[in-house]
Formats: C-alpha cells, sequence, structure tokens
C-alpha cells in the first residue's frame, strides 16, 4: 500500500515552455501533498505544501507565480513550471500524506520523482 | 527550528565492511519522528525506518541497525556486512509530531566497492 506515482517520470522542454508534473497518490487519500525540488548531489528541498482544496503554501524563496500547484482532489497534485528556464533544470520529488484521516499525520509517501531538463 | 546534520558527505567502503552513517537532529519540540531514506543512483526514495522520540530502543532489521541517544541528539545508522547494492545516499530526517514537513539532511553517499 500507499503507492505515490509521478508522471512524466522525464522530460525535455524548450526555454520558455511550461511543463505540467502529475503526483497521484494511487491507494490512498492525501489531504497534504509536498512538492520537492532536488539539485544534483544535494539535498532535498521543500518548495511547497498543499491541502486539498486549499492553495499552495510556499517556502521562502520559491515563486509562486512560477510553480503552479493545484491540489484538486485528494489523489492528485499537479506541478507546472511556467516558463520554463534552464535553471529551472531539476529532479522534482512529490509526496502524499494521509493526514489523521489516515491514522497519522507524520507520514509521508514519496512518489519516484520527475527529472526535467530545460534546453 | 528544526535542523539535521549528515556531516559525512561521502563514505567509501569495501564489500563487507562495517559502516555508521552519522545524523545529529536539533528540535525544540520534546515529541518528533526521526527518518532514515534511501536514495539509490534511480531517483527514488526508499523509507527505511521512522522512529518515535519516546522510544529510545535500539533497532535492528536483517544487515541494518540504528541507535538513537536523544542525550546527543543522534540517529545514527549502521550497516553491517555492507554489499554492492547499499551504495546509495542517504538521508536522515525529522519532522516535529503533529505536522508532516520534514526536514532532512544534506545526505552521505556511501559508495560499495567490490
Amino acid at each position: 500500500g500507499a503507492v505515490v506515482s509521478q508522471h512524466p517520470s522525464r522530460v525535455i522542454c524548450k526555454s520558455g515552455t511550461s511543463v505540467k508534473i502529475e503526483c497521484r497518490s494511487l491507494d490512498f487519500q492525501a489531504t497534504t501533498m509536498f512538492w520537492y525540488r532536488q539539485f544534483p548531489k544535494q539535498s532535498l528541498m521543500l518548495m511547497a505544501t498543499s491541502n486539498e482544496g486549499s492553495k499552495a503554501t510556499y517556502e521562502q524563496g520559491v515563486e509562486k507565480d512560477k510553480f503552479l500547484i493545484n491540489h484538486a482532489s485528494l489523489t492528485l497534485s499537479t506541478l507546472t513550471v511556467t516558463s520554463a528556464h534552464p535553471e529551472d533544470s531539476s529532479f522534482y520529488i512529490c509526496s502524499a500524506s494521509p493526514g489523521l484521516a489516515g491514522g497519522s499525520s507524520y507520514e509521508q509517501y514519496f512518489g519516484p520523482g520527475t527529472r526535467l531538463t530545460v534546453t | 527550528a528544526q535542523k539535521v546534520t549528515q556531516a559525512q558527505t561521502e563514505i567509501s567502503v569495501v564489500e563487507k565492511e562495517d559502516v555508521t552513517l552519522d545524523c545529529v537532529y536539533e528540535t525544540r519540540d520534546t515529541t518528533y519522528y526521526l527518518f532514515w531514506y534511501k536514495q539509490p543512483p534511480s531517483g527514488e526514495l526508499v523509507f527505511l525506518i521512522r522512529r518515535n522520540s519516546f522510544d529510545e530502543q535500539n533497532e535492528i532489521s536483517g544487515r541494518y541497525s540504528w541507535n538513537f541517544q536523544k542525550s546527543t541528539s543522534s540517529f545514527n545508522f549502521t550497516i553491517t556486512a555492507s554489499q554492492v547494492v547499499d551504495s546509495a545516499v542517504y538521508f536522515c530526517a525529522l519532522t516535529p509530531s503533529g505536522y508532516s514537513t520534514l526536514t532532512f539532511g544534506k545526505g552521505t553517499m556511501l559508495l560499495v566497492s567490490p
């Protein structure tokens, strides 16, 4: 149980275009989803936290207009990188938490990640 | 504020050696959870263990063992008889009870050579 998927696993896009990454909880309802960014040989940096039906809470320094997060249902959150530039190239990882309804608020289940390359 | 320090950036060992990965944390919360994750070259984070701050018992799972010491705010991870497949980046993480936000350490890259 507790499987989280991400799509696509890899994406290459041209500078100036937008790309959408999907994060799905396959066998549980995720009241909270998290988006992380990881640069090569670095740790995971939390970008934003989203609760179903609410606006996402962005970490300091993360541009909310550039990284659009939508958490429209209990099983799906999307991250859209708008007007992507080469510096946005990174590994993006989502995680999902069932929250208190799932028995424990601290569990996070991670997706396999999406490698974005902007040319 | 939470902080997790993994002072070892990279460790290289030869197969069958034992290796310990250090993790030191800082938190003002009296209740919290500590985690270890493995990230192989594929990138996917693999959950290894969760430890509640009230439970200081050491845990062993196969070749893996964890030593949690509140007195020194450490949660060290030992791999016994390491194998090439253990090569990965290992992250220690912390979350206060009642929240899900994880604070990650910078990770330790473990290279196990044959």
